[in-house]
């Protein structure tokens, strides 16, 4: 089975700066997605960002970028001029090609903005 | 533009009660899923349907039951609610199958006594 892991419970970044959030993998499948989702106080879970596996080029969404190590099995999302509306959970998730049984997500990340 | 609607948005329940929550999407998804999100344990899925008719267990379908007999509708039943059932629910929809994201419902806060 499939499980990924988000070391970081929780990480605080001043804002306009940059911050990294981490995200390992556990897969033996070669072909499948990650994503990032962001789940604000009101509690809708939103898409971020998703990165196909069989494509080296690292996805960008605006401020949003990841880091995709394919080898080990690293994922990790770069939030650059970060902003008080940035203030989340963030999850990590996979989902193996021809899955229809869903994403498996990680345990999240609280990120707190400083003013 | 409703996307994914839940109902309730919260709910208390006695032990032993039983409900359904239900969910709807208009965006002519084939693909549904329940999960339900423990504090500090992300979120695991319950059950899924990949269209009208099929329905499968996720990772802790015990203690639920769901059913789909159109495209838009996937409620999930709760049978004998327990403590243990005390959650947030999302219902969530793709189009398809892995390279799509899901739209996510808002969430349905369940709280057993």
């Amino acid at each position: 089975a499939q499980t990924v892991t988000q070391s970081q419970p929780e990480m605080s970044v001043q804002e306009a700066e940059t911050v990294t959030l981490s995200c390992t993998y556990d897969t033996s499948e070669s072909d499948y997605y990650l994503f990032w989702y962001k789940q604000p106080p009101s509690r809708q879970m939103i898409l971020v960002i998703r990165q196909e596996a069989y494509k080296q080029q690292n996805a960008t969404e605006n401020r949003f970028s990841v880091n995709f190590q394919k080898a080990a099995k690293s994922f990790s999302l770069k939030i650059s001029d970060s902003q008080l509306g940035d203030a989340a959970m963030y999850f990590c998730a996979y989902r193996r090609r021809g899955g229809a049984d869903g994403l498996t997500f990680g345990k999240g990340t609280h990120l707190i903005i400083q003013p | 533009n409703a996307g994914v609607t839940q109902t309730p948005k919260f709910r208390i329940l006695k032990i032993g009660q039983s409900m359904t929550l239900q969910c709807a999407q208009d965006m002519n998804h084939n693909y549904m899923y329940w999960y339900r999100q423990d504090p500090g344990m992300g979120l695991k899925l319950i059950y899924y349907s990949v269209g009208a008719g099929i329905t499968d267990k996720g990772e802790v379908p015990n203690g639920y039951n769901v059913s789909r007999s159109t495209t838009e509708d996937f409620p999930l039943r709760l049978e004998l609610a327990a403590p243990s059932q005390t959650s947030v629910y999302f219902c969530a929809s793709s189009p398809g199958g892995a390279g799509y994201g899901y739209t996510f419902g808002s969430g349905t806060r369940l709280t057993v006594v």
